[in-house]
C-alpha cells in the first residue's frame, strides 16, 4: 500500500488532454515539492517534472504539474501515442524520513 | 554527458549480501551539490527508493531497509555502491542507480540491473 495514491490506469485519445492525480498527506505533498516520472516499457524511468512544475531540459511543455494542498496532478496536453507509459509521483515524506513513490498510473493512448 | 552504469552479480543466495556498483562517466561524482541514489523495482511492480549518498559522504536510507543497507562513494574510481545484507526473495528486483538534483528528483538513471535472490 503506497503512501501516495494514484489511479491505476488512465486513458485518452491522440490530441486530448489527460490528468493524473497523486494524493498524499500533510507530511509529504502538503509540505514538499512533488516530482513526476515517466517509464515506458523496458526502459528506465525519466524525470518529467520536478519541484511541482519544473521541466528538465528536453521534456516537452505539453507536460505540466500542479499542487493543491496534499494532492498533486500531472497534466499532458496534445496526447501522443509515445506518451503511453507508466507515470509515478514521488516526494519526500517528513514523517517517514523517506522518499515515497506513488503506485503508478498506466496511461493508455487509445 | 553524464552516464551511469550498474554492475554486479545477477543472482544472490538468500541470507547473503547483495553488492552492486554504479560507475559514473562524463563527470565527477564529487560535483558540488550532487546526490547519488539507488532505486529498485520488483518485477511487474512500482518503484521503491533505497537511499541516497551525498558528495560529503552522508546518507539517507529508506527506513524499511535501514538496518540492511549501506551506500558509499569511491571518488577514486568515480563510483558509488550498494550493499544490502540478509537478502530474501522480496529483494528480487531491477536495481537502478541515479543522480539526484534534490533528495527526491532523480534526473539521470542507469539502465538498471536485475538481481534475483534465489538458492
Amino acid at each position: 500500500q503506497s503512501v501516495l495514491t494514484q489511479p491505476p490506469s488512465a486513458s485518452g485519445t491522440p490530441g486530448q488532454r489527460v490528468s493524473i492525480s497523486c494524493s498524499g498527506s500533510s507530511s509529504n505533498i502538503g509540505t514538499n515539492n512533488v516530482n513526476w516520472y515517466q517509464q515506458v516499457p523496458g526502459a528506465a524511468p525519466r524525470l518529467l517534472i520536478y519541484s511541482i512544475n519544473e521541466r528538465p531540459s528536453g521534456v516537452p511543455d505539453r507536460f505540466s504539474g500542479s499542487k493543491s494542498g496534499a494532492s498533486a496532478s500531472l497534466a499532458i496536453s496534445g496526447l501522443q501515442s509515445e506518451d503511453e507509459a507508466d507515470y509515478y509521483c514521488a516526494v519526500w515524506d517528513d514523517r517517514l524520513n523517506s522518499v515515497v513513490f506513488g503506485g503508478g498510473t498506466k496511461l493508455t493512448v487509445l | 554527458q553524464l552516464q551511469l552504469q550498474e554492475s554486479g552479480p545477477g543472482l544472490v543466495k538468500p541470507s547473503e549480501t547483495l553488492s552492486l556498483t554504479c560507475t559514473v562517466s562524463g563527470g565527477s561524482i564529487l560535483s558540488s551539490g550532487d546526490y547519488w541514489a539507488w532505486i529498485r523495482q520488483p518485477p511487474g511492480k512500482g518503484l521503491e527508493w533505497i537511499g541516497n549518498v551525498y558528495d560529503s559522504g552522508s546518507h539517507h536510507y529508506n527506513p524499511s531497509l535501514k538496518n540492511r543497507v549501506t551506500i558509499s562513494l569511491d571518488a577514486s574510481k568515480n563510483q558509488f555502491s550498494l550493499r544490502l545484507t540478509s537478502v530474501s526473495a522480496a529483494d528480487t528486483a531491477l536495481y537502478y542507480c541515479a543522480r539526484a538534483l534534490a533528495v527526491d528528483a532523480f534526473d539521470i538513471w542507469g539502465r538498471g540491473t536485475m538481481v534475483t535472490a534465489s538458492s
